[in-house]
């Protein structure tokens, strides 16, 4: 079992650009989530995915949008970078239903987006 | 509005030593909280999940307990080693599969 996967690992970019972050969920999860975490601080949580719709949302502005398809993939989309947007963006899945593990969330290893 | 706090937020302890990494939240309607391990840039390795229902959970030398009326967990680390040397952190669901919110941690290094 790979986990979930993200990529890439590393990125940088300067303002006003986009980026397009990837992730890829445990096998048998179906539901993938989005953090972002800033140097010394906790994750926040940007976003939801389940059956290619967005759940749940944080308190995030519209630059920050998604996508999941059909294989339970998700890509996270994020325009007109800010030097603030500066994080670690890590990538979590979980099953929705039918399991012991009660909604257990896997993180990924993160990517580390740099904005400059 | 859910809030999560964690003390100490920083911990130094000799090697072989137990603590006692401790949480707290607001809203003590959770449906389960969970910790999580995470190394320096890495992501989360998921440590314990409680549910609600229940009081505590164990995995190895790893313990950790809910009270929820009180809006409080602890994560306790038998004799700890330098392997443990990381930041800690716990987060909260409000709902089944929803979002986890989470403490800043507690970063925690072990000396030999």
């Amino acid at each position: 079992d790979a986990g979930v996967t993200q990529s890439p690992t590393h990125l940088i970019k300067t303002r006003g650009q986009q980026v397009t972050l990837r992730c890829s969920p445990k096998s048998g999860h179906d539901t993938v989530s989005w953090y972002q975490q800033a140097l010394g601080q906790g994750p926040q949580f940007i976003f939801q995915y389940y059956e290619e719709e967005e759940r749940q949302r944080g308190n995030f502005p519209d630059r920050f949008s998604g996508h999941q398809f059909p294989n339970y993939s998700s890509e996270l989309n994020v325009n007109a970078l800010l030097l603030g947007d500066s994080a670690l963006y890590l990538c979590a899945s979980s099953a929705s239903s039918g399991t012991s593990l009660y909604n257990e969330q896997f993180f990924g290893p993160g990517t580390r987006l740099t904005v400059l | 509005k859910q809030e999560v706090t964690q003390i100490p937020a920083a911990l130094s302890v000799p090697e072989g030593e137990n603590l006692v990494l401790n949480c707290s939240f607001t809203d003590s309607a959770i449906y389960n909280l969970q910790w999580f391990r995470q190394d320096p840039g890495k992501g989360l390795t998921s440590l314990l999940l409680i549910q609600s229902s229940q009081r505590e959970q164990t995995s190895g030398r790893l313990n950790a307990s809910l009270d929820k009326s009180s809006g409080r967990s602890t994560l306790y680390i038998a004799a700890s080693q330098p392997g443990d040397s990381a930041t800690y952190l716990c987060a909260v669901s409000n709902q089944a599969g929803t979002a986890l919110i989470f403490g800043k941690g507690t970063t925690l290094s072990v000396s030999s």
